[in-house]
């Protein structure tokens, strides 16, 4: 079985901290997404990542890839109130997409 | 990216009784998925819905408790079947349209409470 843990699990901060979601596998997988989730709806995707080692920026979001493709971190620069919501990572193998167990994050005015 | 509409986006249901959850895509597409999510929690595969085929379940998931049919490459349907208040979830169906790299597309859910 395929497990991503991420951690950590809840993240309360203040409007214009920093943070970073960890994503931990002892699995490989060809590629991994990371999504975010409001309530009411599903997720949305915020990147997918291939290369090992590789890193991609979205504004002040920053997505890292392990080297092994076993793990990988996203990386938030000064959070603002509308950051908050369900973070996931989800790693891809054989035409299955699975999902970690999830980072809530709140950001407070 | 696909446009998934859902349906019922939530219900109530008394236990004993079946559920069957409709996710309409506005394109073809292969392969359609049916995830759960407890609350609280991440998302669970239930099962993989391919046209013409059975569906691939996932361990822990049978087809008996969670039947569901493809009748064609826009439309599937997932029955919750003799339901328990611990089926009390979100039920949500994903597509992946065009490549991998831009990732799945979730419709918006269906969130179950079985009293």
């Amino acid at each position: 079985t395929q497990l991503l843990e991420q951690s950590p699990q809840f993240l309360s901060i203040q409007e214009g901290e920093n943070l970073t979601v960890y994503c931990n596998s002892s699995s490989v997988f060809s590629s991994l997404q990371w999504y975010r989730q409001e309530p009411g709806e599903g997720p949305v995707l915020l990147v997918t990542v291939v290369t090992g080692g590789e890193v991609k920026k979205l504004k002040r979001l920053t997505f890292q890839f392990g080297d092994a493709r076993k793990d990988s971190s996203l990386h938030i620069t000064a959070a603002q109130p509308g950051d908050t919501g369900l973070y996931l990572c989800a790693g891809y193998n054989t035409d299955k997409l699975i999902f970690g167990t999830g980072t809530r994050l709140q950001v407070f005015p | 990216s696909a446009v998934i509409s859902q349906k019922p986006s939530r219900d109530i249901c008394q236990r004993g009784t079946s559920l069957t959850i409709q996710c309409q895509v506005d394109s073809q597409v292969t392969m359609m998925f049916w995830y759960r999510q407890q609350p609280g929690q991440s998302l669970t595969l239930i099962a993989t819905a391919n046209q013409g085929s059975e569906a691939t379940y996932e361990s822990g998931f049978v087809i008996d408790k969670f039947p569901i049919s493809r009748p064609n490459l826009t439309f599937s349907t997932l029955t919750v079947s003799n339901m328990s208040p611990e089926d009390s979830s979100i039920y949500l169906c994903s597509v992946v349209t065009g490549t991998l790299f831009y990732g799945y597309t979730f419709g918006s859910g269906t969130r179950l409470t079985v009293v």
